[in-house]
């Protein structure tokens, strides 16, 4: 069963528009809210992060919006450059007795247009 | 600042072998955790070590096993290595206690089983 699920495996977008990566989520005990970007070849980096409690987190280009009602959070990148081009993950934390569980959806893949 | 760092970066075995493979999490980092990204699959959580103890374990036969030394490095161990083995393991750290819970990402080790 997945929990986080990111249902669209590709997005590409011209350079200077809006991108808006979508996740949705089954769990409704999750904590927080992450978003990673992932290089080929590299690790994952993380981008940015939302609480439960909040339903809007920005940083620079990036906005997390999180619906709670919806079970929905979307990435939105603005304006969208080339280097932005990833596989971008979202990820879910439910904290359970001392120990948290990361889960992660599956990742969409942008790609910028210059 | 020196970042997660993995070895080997890759390592080829055959069927029924065991493989081990090696983080070293950022300084001053005491909680380290390991994924397992298959074709497909996304990233999936395997385990979780915080000050030499483990802490959370995902959905993964006993052959996953692992530990953390006292200087806050890990090893994971795949025994009886199977095909359906063969991906890339990431090595994430983190500072216990960050309430973004951001977890930084190695290179990580693309193993092939054959």
């Amino acid at each position: 069963d997945q929990q986080v699920k990111q249902n669209s495996p590709s997005l590409s977008v011209q350079e200077g528009r809006i991108s808006i990566l979508n996740c949705d989520y089954t769990n409704s005990m999750f904590d927080y809210f992450l978003w990673y970007k992932k290089y080929p070849a590299e690790g994952p980096t993380f981008l940015i992060s939302i609480s439960s409690i909040k339903d809007k987190n920005e940083d620079g280009r990036f906005t997390v919006f999180l619906n709670k009602s919806a079970k929905h959070l979307s990435l939105h990148i603005v304006p969208s450059q080339p280097g932005d081009s990833a596989v971008y993950f979202c990820a879910g934390i439910i904290f359970q007795g001392g120990s948290e569980k990361l889960v992660f959806g599956k990742g969409t893949k942008l790609t910028v247009n210059p | 600042e020196a970042g997660v760092t993995q070895s080997p970066t890759h390592l080829i075995k055959t069927r029924g072998q065991q493989a081990t493979l090696r983080c070293s999490p950022i300084s001053g980092h005491t909680s380290v955790y390991w994924y397992q990204q298959a074709l497909g699959l996304g990233l999936q959580f395997l385990l979780w070590y915080d000050e030499g103890e483990e802490r959370n374990r995902g959905n993964f036969p006993p052959r996953f096993s692992g530990r953390q030394f006292p200087n806050y490095s890990s090893e994971l161990n795949v025994n009886a290595l199977e095909l359906e083995d063969s991906a890339l393991y990431l090595c994430a750290s983190s500072l216990v206690g960050n309430p973004t819970y951001e977890q930084y990402f190695g290179p990580g080790t693309r193993l092939t089983v054959t």
